[in-house]
This record gives C-alpha cells, sequence and structure tokens, in this order.
C-alpha cells in the first residue's frame, strides 16, 4: 500500500548547526502533512504541519517544506540544540470519513545532537 | 506537559490476566485513537473514535477491546495477551474534519510476561 517513509534512518549534527531530516510520500492525493518529534520514553510531540496548498511553512526554529512535483518533505531545524536529539516521523493524514482521519507515519529518523 | 493523559505509564501482566489502559483529554475533541508502537518502529492504528463511536478497527484480534465511556475518556480492555502484544500503547485525540492534527499522550508501556 501507499505509505510515507524518510531517507536516512540517523542523522548526527553538531550542536549548533542547521539539521535538515527528509522525508518522501507516495499518496499524490495526500494534502495535509504533519511532524512530529518523539523523545525516548515520551509520545509523539506535534512540531509543524503543513497542507499542500502551501510550499513551506516557518515555526520557531524549524521549517517545513514541501515539495508535491517529487512527493517530497523536509523538517529544518536551525541552531541544533541537544533537547532536539529524538525520533522525527513525518505524517501524512489520510482522510477516511467525515468523522475523522488516520494518521500514516513514515519509518522515522533519530537525530543525535553532540556538544 | 501532554494534555493526553494516559494510565497506567507501564503494566506487566500475564497472559491470563484482564487489564484496563486507560486515557483521557479535556481538550473538547472528538476523535479518539489508539496506536500500538513497537521498539524502533512508527506507531501503527489501532482504533478510532469519533462521537464516541467506534469508526475505525484496524483488523485488531478481539483480545483487545476499546470503549469510550464519554467524550473525554477512552479505555482499551486487554484480555489473554500474547507476548509479542508487548509494546507502547499511544492514544491520541483530534479535532473532527479533516486536517486536524493529532495530539498524542506519553503512552503505556505494556510487558507481557
Amino acid at each position: 500500500g501507499e505509505s510515507v517513509g524518510l531517507h536516512l534512518p540517523t542523522l548526527s549534527v553538531q550542536e549548533g548547526d542547521n539539521s535538515i531530516i527528509n522525508c518522501a510520500y507516495s499518496n499524490s492525493a495526500s494534502d495535509y502533512f504533519i511532524w512530529y518529534k518523539q523523545e525516548s520514553g515520551k509520545g509523539p510531540q506535534f512540531i509543524i504541519d503543513i497542507r499542500s496548498n502551501m510550499d513551506k511553512r516557518q515555526g520557531q526554529r524549524v521549517t517545513v517544506l514541501l515539495n508535491k512535483t517529487v512527493k517530497h518533505l523536509s523538517l529544518q531545524i536551525a541552531a541544533t540544540q541537544p533537547g532536539d536529539s529524538a525520533v522525527y516521523f513525518c505524517a501524512e493524514i489520510s482522510p477516511f470519513n467525515q468523522a475523522g482521519t488516520a494518521l500514516i507515519f513514515g519509518k522515522g529518523t533519530t537525530l543525535s545532537v553532540s556538544s | 506537559d501532554t494534555e493526553v493523559t494516559q494510565t497506567p505509564k507501564h503494566l506487566v501482566m500475564g497472559m491470563t490476566n484482564k487489564k484496563s489502559l486507560k486515557c483521557e483529554q479535556h481538550m473538547g475533541h472528538r476523535a479518539m485513537y489508539w496506536y500500538k508502537q513497537k521498539a524502533k518502529k512508527p506507531p501503527e492504528l489501532m482504533f478510532v473514535y469519533s462521537y464516541e463511536k467506534l469508526s475505525i478497527n484496524e483488523s485488531v484480534p478481539s483480545r483487545f477491546s476499546p470503549e469510550c465511556p464519554n467524550s473525554s475518556l477512552l479505555n482499551l480492555h486487554l484480555h489473554a495477551l500474547q507476548p509479542e502484544d508487548s509494546a507502547l500503547y499511544l492514544c491520541a485525540s483530534s479535532r473532527l474534519g479533516q486536517n486536524q492534527p493529532q495530539h498524542f499522550g506519553d503512552g503505556t508501556r505494556l510487558s507481557i510476561l
């Protein structure tokens, strides 16, 4: 079936560097995407979302880019800090009916930040 | 702190036990979800409730029985589980309608002996 996936399972960066985490999706009908951060022992935490009518969205130190032509999503983290170390998942919303939606998660990228 | 609260945080049970996982949210969300997450894997959807009614059952075995007593609470009743059911069980909630982010609790770490 169609799914959302990530390019790299792990990413190691130095504190202060910018991080880029990538995700490829296969369902061209998808129109909403979310990035989640999951720290050890915690549940996924919402970071930022983007709708398909946008190419870019910025938050605090994070930017999500969406390229619908190649079905690619990326999360950029500026000035990466040790507290950013976690597993990052992209997720695609699959609307199943008017009553709600189902999340399809990518495989995840583990970000390790060294100081 | 998460706005979705799950209890207990950890649970160890035998294969013949009956236990329940609980989830509570007070954000006024009318959609609630159960996910299962194995180590180093993404969460996988189990059940979806909307307006306190079961909307989706992702072919989950009957030894998992969800219940939504009211709009703020979601339970997952467990009976006769298998060792492979050991995992992190996550609850989430969202507003209804398309393009609504889901907000997760920190999960219950379940171990089946």
